[in-house]
């Protein structure tokens, strides 16, 4: 089992709807939960970041983490345009640990 | 908003040649680390560096890599026989002391001829 698993998409959704994106990992060592965005030929780009099970919420981006299940997802309301990237999860076991990342998915968002 | 930067955005090397990849990390930031990311694949963990010394690297940072951090601002991978393989985007990051998320910079993407 690869220790983190990602939803392969791609993902194409109609302007306004919500996405939800996923992932499951193995390693019950993982607490720091973090999403990053990646535009075609740039860094990841950090959205949220959390530590252990709950949810986050910012703006129009909700993280959940369900440690019990070993998921994490990530929730975009209204979806815009300008959303259109790859997603990719990423997790640690330690504050400064090394991150262990999902293989992305690509979202468009259509007009 | 203070961000990691990255030299040269993009290099094209033979094989055999040697190749060092430069990253300014953010000013105050601890830990620095490198990873790379194949086309079409995930990104992979190489090494992390902190109080200057390697604190953790992955099984593909092989004696072909090495990093350094010459002076108080910069921070360099060194790849010292470029193979084909070796072509990826090569991503520099840095975080600050304690449980704070990696900023990554923009990438150097390091084509093997």
């Amino acid at each position: 089992q690869k220790e983190v698993e990602q939803d392969p998409g791609p993902l194409s959704v109609p302007e306004g709807a919500i996405v939800s994106l996923n992932c499951t990992y193995s390693n019950s060592a993982f607490q720091y939960f973090m999403w990053y965005r990646q535009y075609s030929r740039k860094g990841p780009e950090l959205l949220m970041y959390t530590y252990s099970s709950g949810n986050k919420e910012d703006g129009r981006f909700t993280a959940q983490v369900d440690k019990s299940s070993k998921y994490i997802s990530l929730f975009i309301r209204d979806s815009q345009p300008s959303d259109s990237a790859t997603y990719l999860c990423a997790m640690s076991a330690g504050a400064n640990s090394k991150l262990t990342f999902g293989k992305g998915i690509t979202l468009s968002v259509r007009p | 908003e203070p961000e990691v930067t990255q030299t040269p955005s993009h290099q094209v090397t033979q094989m055999g040649q040697e190749v060092i990849l430069r990253c300014v990390p953010i000013s105050n930031h601890l830990y620095f680390y490198w990873y790379r990311q194949i086309l079409g694949q995930k990104v992979e963990f190489l090494v992390s560096f902190y109080n200057n010394e390697i604190s953790e690297k992955s099984e593909i940072f092989d004696d072909q890599f090495s990093v350094e951090r010459p002076d108080g601002s910069n921070f360099t991978l060194k790849i010292r026989s470029t193979k084909l393989e070796d072509s990826a985007m090569y991503f520099c990051a840095s975080t600050g002391q304690g449980a704070s998320p990696l900023h990554f910079g923009n990438g150097t993407r390091l084509t093997v001829t």
